[in-house]
């Protein structure tokens, strides 16, 4: 079956430090996959996104590049802030295309 | 536009209770999908519905349901809740079926005494 696998957290940054948070799955073919991103108190916000293999997701200073050969697609960004402090969700689309397959979430936290 | 809004904020029940949690998604989406997120579970995926029929359903038992209305606002609908039953519900509107992205409201947090 589908699945998604986050590494553990939380991650603790100071500020302008460089941030990978490591993201696998499990699926069949190659699924679209996501990034979201959710702030205290709030919903879920698409973060980025790749839809087929060597694509890369791109938003606010994040990256995340989808890698058949590893099915991976770890987010990375180069100099985070303290308002990046979140939890930070990975997610594959079923192959039906019908739900959105979740990892357990990495928190994030970012010191000044 | 006026993002996915979920009424109640806040919820508090106690067991063998039902409880109705509403979705209003973004004006013209038309595919609701409702999300139960937990700190053991995750984040888990219940069911959607698109033209007030429910389409895709996740693994939870019947005591889950839901529906839509001609003006594609949805409820969810929990009964004889139980202790587990506390959590985060989620939703999230899309333009069609099965669409990308989805974009989610902030949740009815649910607590059950």
């Amino acid at each position: 079956g589908n699945s998604v696998t986050q590494m553990e957290g939380p991650v603790t940054l100071s500020e302008e430090a460089f941030l990978t948070i490591n993201c696998t799955y499990t699926a069949t073919g190659y699924p679209s996959l996501f990034w979201y991103v959710q702030y205290p108190g709030e919903g879920l916000q698409l973060l980025l996104k790749a839809t087929k293999a060597d694509d890369k997701g791109s938003n606010k200073g994040f990256e995340a590049t989808y890698r058949k050969e590893t099915t991976s697609f770890h987010l990375e960004k180069g100099s985070v802030q303290v308002s990046d402090s979140a939890v930070y969700f990975c997610a594959l689309l079923n192959q039906a295309g019908t739900a959105l397959i979740f990892g357990k979430g990495t928190t994030l936290s970012v010191s000044s | 536009k006026a993002g996915v809004t979920q009424t109640p904020r806040y919820l508090i029940k106690t067991r063998g209770q039902q409880v109705t949690l509403s979705c209003s998604p973004i004006s013209g989406h038309r595919s609701v999908s409702w999300y139960q997120q937990t700190p053991g579970q995750g984040l888990q995926f219940l069911f959607e519905y698109f033209s007030e029929t429910q389409r895709n359903k996740g693994n939870f038992p019947g005591r889950f349901s839901g529906r839509q209305f001609s003006n594609s606002r949805s409820e969810m609908n929990v009964s004889t809740l139980e202790l587990g039953d506390s959590a985060l519900y989620l939703c999230a509107s899309s333009l069609e079926q099965g669409a990308q992205p989805q974009h989610f409201g902030d949740g009815t947090r649910l607590s059950i005494l």
